[in-house]
């Protein structure tokens, strides 16, 4: 069964400490890894696309990385404007399959 | 000019009525979607179109209809409205049905009194 696992649920973090979050997946025919910024009261926003182990995708201070098994978003040095929920989400077949989330906090 | 845009943002009414949600998007995307997102924050999803056809029609009871005029919106209508419908839908495109990334509105929070 396809399913995604992201890991913590929940992560506070001092302003630049940098830090990672995990998404593992299980799927048959992997048709890209995708990583979303959810705001409060905001639609998902899409941040990367990884189609390939080993591919690395850079914006600002968040990499994204990918290997057979998991991703990692990595932040550098976060800022309070990083607090968000981050979604990860696998392509398999039609659709997405989302992950529930990992909620960053980072506190000035 | 925003890309995938919903409304109402808001929707609060009685159990029991009947409503619906309007999308429309503006990037020429060929898949529209139907999210539900629970107060735990998973998205679930609904249904999917593409070229105006249905291709997804996930476990939703048939009090959910989506209707696609043209490939450019999917609107949704809920007729009998449950307590247990309250929630945020979201509406999302993508130019593929798969592997490629999917853009979202700003959802409609809906409540059941």
């Amino acid at each position: 069964e396809d399913q995604v696992t992201q890991s913590p649920e929940a992560l506070r973090l001092q302003e630049g400490e940098s830090s990672s979050l995990n998404c593992s997946y299980t799927v048959s025919g992997l048709r890209g890894l995708f990583w979303y910024r959810q705001d409060p009261g905001k639609g998902p926003e899409f941040l990367f696309t990884l189609y390939s182990a080993g591919e690395e995708k850079e914006k600002e201070r968040l990499k994204a990385t990918l290997t057979k098994k998991e991703s990692f978003l990595h932040i550098t040095a976060p800022k309070p404007e990083d607090s968000a929920t981050y979604l990860c989400a696998v392509g398999s077949n039609y659709q997405l399959i989302w992950g529930a989330g990992t909620k960053l906090i980072i506190k000035p | 000019d925003t890309a995938v845009s919903q409304t109402p943002k808001y929707l609060v009414t009685q159990m029991g009525n009947d409503k619906s949600i309007k999308c429309e998007q503006n990037l020429g995307h060929d898949t529209m979607y139907w999210y539900k997102q629970d107060s735990k924050k998973f998205l679930k999803i609904m249904f999917s179109y593409n070229n105006k056809e249905l291709i997804i029609n996930e476990t939703v009871p048939n009090r959910f209809s989506p209707k696609s005029p043209d490939k450019a919106h999917l609107n949704l209508h809920i007729n009998s409205l449950e307590l247990g419908d309250s929630a945020v839908y979201f509406c999302a495109s993508s130019s593929d049905s798969a592997g490629q990334p999917q853009h979202f509105g700003d959802g409609t929070r809906l409540s059941i009194l």
